[in-house]
């Protein structure tokens, strides 16, 4: 069975460009999650995604960042314009549902540098 | 609010010898505990979970880990380590009684085993 899969794996941008990232859950994960993880630090959700439906965006700054699953598959985060600050790990993770006692599925990551 | 913390950041061990990694949760209701653990350029992999019953759980790898819940700890375990241990592990607590179910990681450990 094919795990989460993420790309880019590394990205380098120079700050105000734009940037997307792209993630394909586990077949049959309804549940998305892209999680945000700074050097030296723990995952922190930015957001949640139960089939096509956002239903826990409070950690994304929308300001800059977006994200959509339009299909309730793969998904995409974008951030416009990138920042310094933005330089992390962008994680992609699935579950078959949001289950609270269940275990989340990671993808490798996608390594943002902004220069 | 609930947190979690991981008090080292880095534990050494030789191989052969038993090893923990500490974590200490703090929540407002029954908390469901998670070990997760990162190998380089890798994406998180679960290790074991406690959601309720017996305190001592046995996970992946001949990993186990200890629910104390009047020390509030759910330390990490093995008796005897494996150089292929080496890597970054993840505690990570999801508060039942909170305003929140969101799943909350500690900082990170690393593990180091020497040959």
């Amino acid at each position: 069975e094919a795990g989460v899969v993420q790309s880019p794996r590394y990205k380098i941008i120079e700050k105000k460009q734009p940037v997307a990232f792209w993630c394909n859950p586990i077949s049959g994960h309804n549940t998305l999650y892209w999680y945000l993880q700074n050097l030296g630090q723990g995952p922190e959700l930015l957001i949640r995604y139960e089939n096509e439906e956002a239903v826990d965006d409070s950690q994304l700054p929308k300001d800059r960042f977006s994200a959509e699953r339009l299909k309730g598959v793969d998904s995409t985060l974008k951030i416009q314009p990138a920042e310094l600050g933005d330089s992390a790990v962008y994680l992609c993770a699935s579950s078959p549902r949001d289950t609270l006692t269940g275990e989340l599925f990671f993808g490798e990551g996608s390594r943002l540098t902004v220069l | 609010a609930q947190s979690v913390a991981q008090p080292e950041d880095q534990v050494n061990v030789a191989e052969g010898n038993p090893l923990t990694v500490k974590c200490t949760y703090s929540v407002s209701g029954n908390p469901y505990l998670f070990w997760y653990v990162q190998y380089p350029n890798r994406g998180l992999q679960f290790l074991l979970k406690y959601i309720t019953g017996d305190n001592l759980v046995k996970g992946s790898y001949g990993f186990e880990a200890e629910f104390n819940k009047s020390q509030t700890s759910f330390h990490l375990k093995k008796p005897s380590a494996l150089v292929s241990d080496s890597a970054l592990y993840f505690c990570a607590v999801r508060d039942m009684g909170g305003a929140t179910n969101k799943l909350i990681f500690g900082t990170g450990t690393l593990l180091a085993v020497q040959p």
